[in-house]
């Protein structure tokens, strides 16, 4: 089955600067990537996804890139803010967004203010 | 619109005991998932179900776990009889279906079961 690496585990910086979360996945059929923040005591709550059809995506902050080829997408979130503290998880699925999202284990991302 | 509800929130049971979750999802969800998160873990699927029948319960360990979904609504999550490896948050997702296959999983806050 679908295997997802997430690297790091652990994440801290300043506010202000730039994160950056990376992901790989085992099965060159995944179709959907997505990214989900959770807070504590909540359930995760989607960020930003990409299809495979698509390089790169932007939604103000936050930007997602995937490399088919190499089977990988990253997770970057410029100017952060105290408020982007949170675990993020990196999902695939190869039946869209309808179908068994095989998560990461995580990163924590701290941001100090 | 009122989110994914899940009740109880927190559960503490003795091993071998049996224990049920709920989950209402989102009105006009046709789709309803069960993860099950261990601490320090992704969430992982247990069980899918369209409307009332199973699309994919490949991952739920069924000599112990079952769940329904009667009349395509609520869904009920059981273990029976728990282990001390069952604990975990059990988070229920649900999602509208279309034929266009990127429809948004919505999560509820889950139930943070822990057997003693």
């Amino acid at each position: 089955g679908e295997n997802v690496e997430q690297h790091p585990s652990t994440l801290s910086v300043q506010e202000g600067d730039s994160a950056v979360i990376k992901c790989t996945y085992s099965d060159s059929a995944s179709n959907y990537f997505p990214w989900y923040k959770q807070e504590l005591g909540k359930g995760p709550q989607l960020i930003i996804d990409i299809r495979s059809n698509v390089g790169e995506k932007k939604d103000q902050r936050i930007a997602v890139t995937l490399n088919k080829t190499a089977k990988h997408f990253s997770l970057h979130i410029t100017e952060t803010q105290p408020e982007d503290s949170a675990v993020y998880f990196c999902a695939a699925s190869t039946r869209g967004s309808q179908g068994n999202l095989n998560f990461g284990k995580g990163t924590k991302l701290s941001v100090k203010p | 619109e009122a989110g994914v509800a899940q009740s109880p929130r927190y559960k503490i049971i003795e091993k071998r005991q049996s224990v049920a979750f709920w989950c209402n999802p989102i009105s006009g969800h046709a789709t309803l998932y069960w993860y099950q998160q261990i601490l320090g873990q992704g969430p992982k699927l247990l069980i899918q179900f369209q409307n009332n029948g199973v699309v994919d319960d490949s991952q739920l360990p069924k000599d112990r776990f079952s769940a329904e979904r009667l009349k395509g609504v609520d869904s009920t999550l059981k273990i029976q009889p728990a282990k001390l490896e069952d604990s975990a948050v059990y988070l229920c997702a649900s999602s509208t279906w279309t034929r266009r296959t990127y429809n948004e999983q919505f999560f509820g806050p889950g139930t943070r079961l822990t057997v003693l």
